[in-house]
């Protein structure tokens, strides 16, 4: 069963605009999720998590339990932004699930 | 310095060999992964270990085995490599904690040829 979907595969938008990657999960319990991001020729870090309520580069993330999402959002995106995003939900606090990833292109 | 290593990054290789990829962490942490990743698809778990002497299949079929002798070495080999393992391995390490995150490697790039 699909436990992490991200529906856009490529996102395109030019600097400065605000910029919203989505993710969807379906789990019963109390999720845990994740950003992570891939910038070019270097390994998949951690962007952000929920429970921390933090700000990362400008990027937050909130939980809708009703509506099952953990959008990734920026108000003003930058070129360096230009990367894969993926969206994780830790399974029962041992497995990682992952989305498709999303290709972020922040043009000049 | 902390980190997860993988080597080799690429391999190359021949239907029918057999070949291991190598993850270390110098992290201390317990829980230990491997992920495989084709281009624009999803990380599918293939194995995890809690600890030494731990290891789990995970959730996608895979025809490699793994190890976890020592605490920082989590090893997968393929008896026979065939061209249907042409992918990206990555190696993952967490620490105890329930909400801790994952730490990747490098990952290893195998193309059987």
């Amino acid at each position: 069963a699909q436990r992490v979907t991200q529906p856009e595969k490529l996102l395109s938008v030019f600097k400065g605009a605000p910029v919203e990657l989505k993710c969807n999960y379906s789990y019963s319990g109390s999720p845990e999720l994740f950003w992570y991001v891939q910038y070019s020729r270097q390994r998949l870090q951690l962007l952000l998590r929920h429970i921390s309520r933090e700000s990362i580069k400008g990027f937050t993330a909130d939980l809708n339990k009703g509506e099952t999402s953990f959008h990734l959002k920026k108000p003003f995106a930058q070129e360096e932004d230009s990367a894969m995003y993926y969206c994780a939900l830790n399974h029962n606090f041992n497995k990682f699930y992952f989305g498709s990833g999303t290709k972020l292109n922040v043009k000049p | 310095e902390a980190d997860i290593y993988q080597t080799p990054r690429y391999l190359v290789i021949g239907t029918g060999k057999k070949i291991t990829l190598e993850c270390s962490q110098t992290m201390g942490h317990d829980k230990m992964y491997w992920y495989q990743q084709d281009p624009g698809m999803e990380l599918h778990l293939i194995h995890y270990s809690y600890g030494v002497n731990s290891t789990e299949k995970g959730d996608l079929s895979s025809e490699s085995t793994v190890s976890r002798i020592r605490t920082e070495h989590f090893p997968l080999t393929l008896e026979s490599a065939r061209p249907s393992h042409t992918s990206q391995y990555l190696c993952a390490s967490r620490d105890r904690g329930n909400n801790s995150p994952l730490h990747f490697g490098n990952g290893t790039r195998l193309t059987v040829t």
